[in-house]
């Protein structure tokens, strides 16, 4: 069964940063293209971002472009999603999740709370 | 950027009984050179990460029980739970990945 274990979440001040990472066992990581997805507390999903297989395309929302960055590791079958210039909006349980274009393994979630 | 929006926000289904969540997107999200709609639906249970249910509007995934359909096509979609259990008390959402910035409808909370 695919396996996917974020970390990194932790609380953080407004205009910090934090560096989310994923990693993903029993599964081709290398050829998938992977997303990062948040949910804020008792509200629902977003979509943050995503990556295609080498890298070289990624995609997010409009309210993390030029803060948020997501990148990977084949090597480490490992996903990051580098947040800067982080907001009190931006608290959520971050998911990282194989994307087929329909997100079809999640992993459980890590805590970000963005507060001072 | 394509917006979804689900309705109802909450439903009351009797035990076996049938439930019908419905999903409407902004803008078609049916690829025409493959007639594909890019829109799935997951289910979430507290405490839980969501779980895919149907991509591509109606295909179920593997494991998923029978009872759980979707359909509809270009804008207007549906899932329907054929004959409600216990278990499948959650929170639906549909998602459109027809193109990014890909997008969740605000959730149907299903309950007995």
């Amino acid at each position: 069964e695919v396996q996917l274990v974020e970390s990194g979440g932790d609380l953080v001040q407004p205009g910090g940063s934090l560096r989310l990472s994923c990693t993903v066992s029993r599964f081709t990581f290398s050829i998938f293209w992977m997303s990062w997805v948040r949910q804020t507390p008792g509200r629902g999903l977003e979509w943050v971002g995503n990556i295609n297989p080498d890298g070289s395309e990624k995609y997010y929302v409009d309210s993390v472009k030029g803060r948020f960055t997501i990148s990977r590791d084949n090597a480490r079958n490992s996903l990051y999603l580098q947040m800067n210039s982080l907001r009190a909006e931006d608290t959520a349980v971050y998911y990282c999740a194989t994307d087929s274009g329909y997100l079809d393994h999640w992993g459980q979630g890590t805590l970000v709370t963005v507060s001072s | 950027d394509i917006v979804v929006t689900q309705s109802p926000d909450s439903l009351a289904v009797s035990l076996g009984e049938r439930a019908t969540i419905n999903c409407k997107s902004s803008q078609n999200v049916l690829y025409s050179s493959n007639n594909k709609n890019y829109l799935a639906w997951y289910q979430q249970k507290p405490r839980q990460p969501p779980k895919l249910l149907i991509s591509w509007a109606s295909t179920r995934e593997s494991g998923v029980p029978d009872r759980f359909s979707g359909s509809g096509s270009g804008t207007d979609f549906a899932l329907t739970i054929s004959s409600l259990q216990a278990e499948d008390v959650a929170v639906y959402y549909c998602k459109q990945y027809y193109s990014p910035p890909h997008t969740f409808g605000q959730g149907t909370r299903l309950e007995i």
